[in-house]
């Protein structure tokens, strides 16, 4: 089947620190993958996407690389801020597919 | 920009109300979709539309019914609101193909 697998929260870290949020995925094709970032109250926004494998999705910092090899999207970031604290979700979905996968979120705090 | 508009933000609805969710995009999206999302469990598709008058159910479709009239506009209803039925509604579109999708700002819906 299809599923993603997001490291568990919630992710402590001061500002400035480095960031990863691990996430794999299990596909039947060959998928999409996006990470999507959800602020406190609001809905799902779009972070990055990359669509083939060793493609870089990158936006606002943050990055994430397609590794077929290792069926893995993790997502990084050199230095966060305390404005970043959110819970991102990792998220698949495959060509003639109307459908997304999506992993069961990951929340990071940052403090100051 | 794409711009997904959901009927209310909160709404608080007694048990065994019929209540009618809505939700409206402007960028003529194919598809439209209906997530839960509640702590822990990430979120949930309920069901989705890849059409006009089309629709499939998602993973959750017991309790709920939808309608999509106009290719813009997609309603969830609940026939006889439960108390399990209190959460986070999400709407989403997106094109045909397996482009990210688009979500609007959500409603909180408490049963009591």
């Amino acid at each position: 089947g299809n599923s993603v697998t997001q490291m568990e929260g919630p992710v402590t870290l001061s500002e400035e620190a480095f960031l990863t949020i691990n996430c794999t995925y299990t596909a039947t094709g060959y998928p999409s993958l996006f990470w999507y970032v959800q602020y406190p109250g609001e809905g799902l926004q779009l972070l990055l996407k990359a669509t083939k494998a060793d493609d870089k999705g990158s936006n606002k910092g943050f990055e994430a690389t397609y590794r077929k090899e290792t069926t893995s999207f993790h997502l990084e970031k050199g230095s966060v801020q305390v404005s970043d604290s959110a819970v991102y979700f990792c998220a698949l979905s495959l060509y003639n597919f109307n459908k997304f996968y999506f992993g069961s979120g990951t929340k990071l705090n940052v403090k100051p | 920009d794409v711009k997904v508009t959901q009927s209310s933000r909160y709404l608080v609805k007694r048990t065994g109300e019929k209540v009618f969710l809505e939700c409206v995009q402007d960028m003529d999206h194919e598809n439209m979709f209906w997530y839960r999302q509640d702590p822990g469990l990430g979120l949930r598709l309920i069901y989705f539309s890849y059409d006009v008058k089309m629709k499939e159910k998602g993973d959750i479709p017991e309790g709920y019914s939808v309608s999509r009239e106009k290719k813009e506009r997609f309603s969830l209803i609940l026939e006889s609101a439960s108390t399990n039925q209190t959460s986070m509604y999400l709407c989403a579109s997106s094109l045909a193909e397996p482009y990210e999708q688009y979500f609007g700002p959500g409603t909180r819906l408490t049963v009591t």
